[in-house]
């Protein structure tokens, strides 16, 4: 019963290639965010969503796409990987004005 | 725009000894304030909110707006506090989630 999962837990691809991570919550909260957080275990937001309007956009590259089918999935999808997109990416989600609730990232790794 | 900083990438402290997270923020309305942890490997959690002022795990922390900060507080610090703690900020009714550097705790035994 994890409230926020995402898969796969942990991405091994190389340089170049298109990859795609999932996320759902099952909490019927209404915005949903993806962060990055590097080896310095900086957090970064990336995307955050809320009623399937992207409502922030931190200048990340437009390599990074999220992807939300609906209330309770946002993926990410990188195409043209690269060396420093190695990290690990976590999903997050919240109702408005309350704790985000992360799940257990997903470790990607470009060799 | 609102900020966290968190001034120590890293704290040391051994068992036993009081423990201080230090945290500042700059927000010109009035924001929430929240306290993240995440121990090795693991996903981030929610360890306190400063409108629910309640103690978890012992720690604590209080909202100072005169010095704009939300410092997290342990009297006697345990090994297993040893994690990454993040502050972050909520302005705007959430629209507008910041988090900070993050501090690193090592509690030695």
């Amino acid at each position: 019963d994890t409230a926020v999962s995402q898969t796969p837990k942990y991405l091994v691809t190389q340089m170049g290639n298109d990859k795609s991570i999932k996320c759902e919550q099952n909490l019927g909260h209404d915005t949903m965010y993806w962060y990055k957080q590097d080896s310095k275990k900086f957090l970064k937001i990336m995307f955050s969503y809320n009623n399937k309007e992207l409502i922030i956009n931190e200048t990340v590259p437009n390599r990074f796409s999220p992807k939300s089918p609906d209330k309770a999935h946002l993926n990410l999808h990188i195409n043209s990987l690269e060396l420093g997109d190695s990290a690990v990416y976590f999903c997050a989600s919240s109702l408005e004005g309350q704790p985000q609730h992360f799940g257990d990232g997903t470790r990607l790794s470009i060799l | 725009a609102q900020r966290v900083t968190q001034p120590e990438k890293l704290l040391s402290v051994f068992k036993g000894a009081p423990v201080e997270l230090k945290c500042n923020y700059s927000y010109s309305g009035s924001p929430e304030l929240f306290w993240y942890v995440q121990y090795s490997r693991q996903r981030l959690q929610l360890l306190l909110r400063h409108i629910s002022r309640e103690s978890i795990k012992g720690f604590t922390a209080d909202l100072n707006k005169g010095e704009t900060s939300f410092h997290l507080k342990k009297p006697f610090a345990q090994e297993e506090d040893s994690a990454m703690y993040y502050c972050a900020l909520s302005a705007l009714r959430g629209q507008n989630f910041v988090f900070g550097p993050g501090t690193r705790l090592s509690v030695l035994p």
